[in-house]
């Protein structure tokens, strides 16, 4: 069935560091992407989204490219900040389902 | 403002008693969701709904129950028969029940299980 993998953390980086969340899912068809960030006792907020295959979200210096020849939806930051910290989850949508990964703790370190 | 509400943000029962979680939107989206989330998990699809006085269950309905009597509605309840309902659950909507729209979700509901 359809499914998300993401890489576990949690994941501990310095300030300006560079950072890739890794993404993969199993899906048949052209199913949409996204990837929502959630911050401490608080709802899921969409980060970024992609619709279609060589897409690429981007938000707030967050990018993610729609690849559909390895089925992957990488997250990357070229300069976290300490604001960056919460848990991302990517997800995808077939039809009037969501499958979520089960998320990535980033913790930024000054 | 436009959004999902969802109260209580904290809620707290004694085991066996039946407890209803709330979920409002002003979106005007056709679709609403509710998740169960668990420390270290991903996202667990309860029950969804696609249109009003129409529901249908998720991966894990057994002991929950919910009903969509209006569009902006979507109250979700635990039953006793769920066997372990201390989770943070999260309630969501989307424009269309089927589509390439993201979904919006609610601030949660932490309930605890005494």
């Amino acid at each position: 069935g359809d499914s998300v993998t993401q890489m576990e953390g949690p994941v501990t980086l310095s300030e300006e560091a560079f950072l890739t969340i890794n993404c993969t899912y199993t899906a048949t068809g052209y199913p949409s992407l996204f990837w929502y960030v959630q911050y401490p006792g608080e709802g899921l907020q969409l980060l970024l989204k992609a619709t279609k295959a060589d897409d690429k979200g981007s938000n707030k210096g967050f990018e993610a490219t729609y690849r559909k020849e390895t089925t992957s939806f990488h997250l990357e930051k070229g300069s976290v900040q300490v604001s960056d910290s919460a848990v991302y989850f990517c997800a995808l949508r077939k039809g009037n389902q969501f499958y979520f990964g089960t998320g990535t703790s980033l913790t930024v370190i000054p | 403002d436009g959004g999902i509400t969802q109260s209580p943000k904290y809620l707290f029962r004694k085991e066996g008693q039946n407890v209803t979680l709330s979920c409002e939107q002003n979106l005007n989206h056709d679709a609403m969701y509710w998740y169960r989330q668990d420390p270290g998990q991903g996202l667990r699809l309860i029950y969804y709904s696609q249109i009003v006085n129409d529901f249908q269950k998720g991966d894990i309905a057994e002991g929950y129950s919910v009903s969509r009597e209006k569009k902006e509605s979507f109250p979700l309840t635990v039953t006793s028969a769920q066997k372990n309902p201390t989770a943070f659950y999260l309630c969501a909507s989307s424009i269309a029940a089927v589509g390439t729209d993201t979904q919006y979700f609610g601030p949660g509901t932490r309930l605890t299980v005494l």
